[in-house]
């Protein structure tokens, strides 16, 4: 039969709330990142990044927040809206844009109508 | 805007078979790479090539090869296939500043 994947974590928030997804990563010498969000069988999609010389950046509704003393990443996404609904991955660089990046585990965000 | 293409979006073999997966990156973009993402998993970095030479290597099986041509789109061969190799292969691209971007991926299935 199918092989079942790993539970993502979930959070669910109601239509018009704020949400916050949070990412810990491992390697302190990472210094670029990045948050993508991929909706069921579609490739990861961009939606903000950060430098490790800033602590905060802001997009159109979605705010990143950079914490390199306890290695953290959060993702706030404002009045949630039903198409914000997807999985979201933080993801990391050490080095140049010719880089790979290593994903962190992703997190399931449901938006309740 | 030019996205990141890959050729075909579906994809169903046996096992034993061989697949090739294709991936025509951004124009200008000078690195490519390969992803593996099973059913509810993040995605597995495997290979990647920066101008046309391979530069990184990831969790790549050794019944999998990839290359990048001249006109810069790459190709992953994948032989001998197993059940296990079922999932979604996502290209992407870059630039030395940044810019990744993925496409819409290949969603293989080994019966």
């Amino acid at each position: 039969g199918e092989s079942v994947g790993l539970h993502l974590p979930t959070l669910s928030v109601q239509e018009g709330d704020n949400s916050i997804i949070n990412c810990a990563y491992s390697n302190s010498a990472s210094d670029y990142f990045i948050w993508y969000k991929q909706e069921s069988g579609k490739g990861p999609q961009f939606i903000i990044d950060i430098r490790s010389n800033m602590d905060k950046r802001q997009g159109q509704r979605v705010t990143v927040l950079l914490n390199k003393t306890v290695k953290h990443l959060s993702l706030q996404i404002a009045a949630t809206q039903p198409g914000d609904s997807a999985v979201y991955f933080c993801a990391e660089i050490v080095g140049s844009g010719n880089t790979p990046l290593v994903f962190g585990k992703g997190t399931r965000l449901s938006v309740i109508a | 805007a030019a996205g990141v293409i890959q050729s075909p979006r579906h994809l169903i073999k046996e096992k034993r078979e061989t697949a090739t997966l294709k991936c025509y990156p951004i124009p200008r973009h000078d690195t490519v790479y390969w992803y593996q993402q099973g059913p509810g998993q993040d995605p597995q970095f495997l290979i990647s090539f920066y101008e046309k030479m391979q530069s990184d290597k990831g969790s790549i099986p050794d019944r999998f090869s990839a290359q990048q041509f001249s006109d810069y789109h790459s190709e992953l061969n994948m032989s001998s296939l197993e059940l296990g190799d079922s999932a979604l292969y996502f290209c992407a691209s870059s630039t030395r500043w940044g810019g990744y971007t993925f496409g819409s991926g290949t969603r293989l299935t080994v019966v």
